[in-house]
């Protein structure tokens, strides 16, 4: 695998479920983004992870919770979502570092429908 | 806050012509992105410029960045079908109170080059 993988690529559920997207890079980036793209909003940042460590919450509701278990693995856990947070959900990486924004490298995103 | 305006959000060119994007921003700070997203796909990092007077160039597509103006345009040289696609301006910034990186997106044009 190369780049930034996320899985999976489409998922449908309930309001009342709870799942989990799972993003993965392999580029030895040191900070990993949640990102939320709406059919009629530009894209949101939703969470920052440096170093393992949440920076930025960008006022996200309780129902999303992202985990950074280490460098190379993010996770967003779904729970009790409303059918307006159907959206894509790309997760990216990037090399972080003092003096500068470095390019941030996309996953193919998740699909998510909520029903 | 930040934020980035594009314009326009919808363009649809002839083979052949040419045409501009424009990528205005509120405030001055960091690097300036250009990002390509074809339908259904993920998001693919096109430029970085870093300062005042920058441009790049690759194939019928160049980028410059004009920090006084806080304007970035993308020029689209005799266009093909396959430029095709969403093109998003972006500009970094500081995450939190760190010196770690996130992005902040124009809400994005859609190119349609017509034959």
């Amino acid at each position: 695998e190369t780049g930034v993988t996320q899985t999976p690529r489409h998922l449908v559920m309930g309001m009342t479920n709870k799942k989990s997207l799972k993003c993965e890079q392999h580029l030895g980036h040191n900070a990993m983004y949640w990102y939320k793209q709406s059919a009629k909003k530009p894209l949101e940042l939703m969470f920052v992870y440096s170093l393992e460590e949440r920076v930025e919450n960008n006022s996200v509701p309780s129902r999303f919770s992202p985990e950074c278990p280490n460098s190379s693995h993010l996770f967003l856990h779904l729970h009790t979502l409303q059918p307006e947070d159907s959206a894509l959900y790309l997760c990216a990486s990037s090399q972080a570092r003092a003096g500068g924004t470095d390019t941030q490298y996309f996953g193919p995103g998740t699909r998510l429908t909520v029903l | 806050e930040l934020k980035v305006e594009q314009n326009p959000l919808f363009l649809s060119m002839q083979e052949g012509k040419n045409y501009t994007i424009y990528c205005n921003y509120s405030t001055t700070s960091d690097r300036l992105y250009w990002y390509r997203q074809d339908p259904g796909k993920s998001l693919e990092s096109l430029f970085v410029l870093l300062s005042n007077g920058a441009v790049k160039q690759e194939g019928r597509l160049m980028a410059s960045l004009d920090t006084k103006a806080r304007l970035s345009t993308l020029h689209i040289t005799a266009a093909v079908h396959d430029l095709s696609a969403t093109y998003f301006c972006a500009k970094g910034g500081r995450a939190g109170g760190t010196s770690y990186g996130k992005l902040t997106f124009g809400q994005g044009t859609i190119l349609t080059v017509h034959p």
